[in-house]
């Protein structure tokens, strides 16, 4: 069964440290994508990155970097300088090939508070 | 604006009345899913559509169901409804061309309370 874990329920932070946010997945399926997602307090779920079971490579974009690990199942996800404005839930996600439909499967979330 | 539309944006019901909830899908997308967001159970995918066909179903009750319509939209209506089904609920869109994934993107939501 596939599954996705973000054991931090919420992380308060001070604006400017930075802050890491961890997802581990369990599949047993050779291909399959990652997903970050971001919930701020308005509700709707945007968009951050997506990286496939083939590339590990780490990403930067701006303040936001990715760390995929298949040793270790982890995609964890990195704030550098936080903000107050990237105060929300950050959900990770794990979706299988195209021909198991693409359905995501999410983690609990992480709520993360970033104080002035 | 992720370009995905859904409305109503809230809606308050009875309990054992009926509710259709709709989406409009970014321009060009096929695969639509729905997603249902409640406190206990987390972000929950529901069913899956591509191009009017059904192609993914998760764990979502009978008293629910959905379509897509040539025009692409889908509507997911429930019935029966009981206060248990109170959680928002979340349309997402894909370009889906069958032959990989591409990354979804959600509408904002419709908020359901049962009372």
């Amino acid at each position: 069964a596939q599954k996705v874990t973000q054991a931090q329920t919420e992380i308060s932070v001070v604006e400017k440290e930075d802050v890491t946010l961890d997802c581990v997945y369990e599949t047993r399926d050779t291909t399959y994508y990652l997903f970050w997602y971001k919930q701020p307090p308005s509700g709707e779920l945007v968009f951050l990155i997506r990286r496939n079971s083939f590339d590990e490579q780490n990403e930067i974009s701006g303040r936001y970097s990715w760390n995929f690990q298949k040793s270790t199942s982890s995609f964890n996800f990195t704030i550098t300088a936080s903000q107050v404005v990237d105060s929300a839930v950050y959900f990770c996600a794990l979706t299988l090939s195209y021909n198991q439909g693409g359905k995501l499967i999410f983690g609990q979330g992480t709520e993360l508070s970033v104080k002035p | 604006d992720s370009g995905v539309t859904q409305t109503p944006k809230h809606l308050i019901t009875a309990t054992g009345q009926r509710v259709t909830l709709r989406c409009s899908p970014r321009s060009g997308d096929l695969s639509v899913y729905w997603y249902q967001q409640s406190l206990d159970q987390g972000l929950q995918f529901l069913i899956q559509y591509y191009n009017g066909e059904e192609r993914a179903k998760g764990n979502i009750l009978e008293r629910f169901s959905a379509q897509q319509f040539p025009d692409l939209h889908s509507e997911l209506n429930l019935s029966s409804l009981e206060l248990g089904d109170s959680a928002l609920y979340f349309c997402a869109s894909s370009v889906g061309t069958g032959h990989e994934i591409t990354e979804a993107f959600f509408g904002q939501g419709t908020r359901l309370t049962v009372v």
